[in-house]
């Protein structure tokens, strides 16, 4: 079984602060992780994803992402917002031993960026 | 371009009526998959396949049927549409299991 929450549904920070949005797992095997985002009237966008390789993971737009297995979370962060950053933000968890269950999704983390 | 592609983008239909949603993609992906957005709920998965014929159910398969006759395509059913399906909805496919989806753009549905 897996799992996947996110902290906080809504996260405000001024234009040019730091991002930190909050993402914990649980999972029975090895896991692989990613952080999807949406605009608004949108389908969900790939940042980044953690697949048993490198703990950091770098994705698209700045954003970065640390995989910590002794605190099974992989928070997303950016040293400095933008405004177009503004999105809601799902952390998603599957199996990396590739079972037939896919992705499970967090309840999703909506993103204010204020002037 | 690599995509998947859902249709229609919003709908409105009446209780009972079925309906289909299509969905294909043309990355030669052999794992497709359903979800439903509702808000503070996140995506929830209600079928997913991981080639052709083989389809499984997601955490919310109740009153949805698919089928994978093809490898491009997995078309969403509704036979007898509810109003608790009103939600928008996002079809995904992915060339490994558990690799990341791309996803399509999404179908509002609205059951009246």
């Amino acid at each position: 079984a897996q799992s996947v929450t996110q902290l906080g549904s809504h996260v405000s920070v001024s234009e040019g602060a730091l991002v930190l949005l909050r993402c914990n797992y649980s999972s029975s095997v090895p896991p692989y992780l990613f952080w999807y985002v949406q605009y608004p009237n949108q389908g969900l966008q790939l940042l980044l994803k953690y697949t048993s390789a490198a703990t950091l993971v770098k994705g698209i737009n700045g954003f970065e992402a640390e995989f910590k297995k002794s605190e099974t979370s992989f928070h997303l962060t950016k040293p400095s917002a933008h405004m177009s950053d503004a999105a809601e933000y799902f952390c998603a968890v599957s199996a990396a031993s590739g079972s037939a269950r896919q992705l499970t999704f967090g309840s999703g983390t909506q993103l204010t960026v204020l002037p | 371009e690599a995509q998947v592609t859902q249709n229609p983008r919003y709908l409105i239909t009446v209780t009972g009526k079925k309906l289909t949603v299509t969905c294909s993609q043309n990355m030669n992906h052999e794992y497709m998959s359903w979800y439903r957005q509702d808000p503070g709920l996140g995506l929830r998965q209600i079928y997913y396949s991981m080639n052709v014929e083989v389809t499984d159910k997601g955490d919310v398969p109740e009153g949805y049927k698919v089928s994978r006759k093809e490898k491009r395509n997995f078309p969403l059913i509704l036979e007898s549409p509810s109003p608790n399906q009103t939600s928008l909805y996002f079809c995904a496919s992915s060339s490994r299991a558990g690799y990341g989806y791309t996803f399509g753009s999404g179908t509002r549905l609205t059951v009246v």
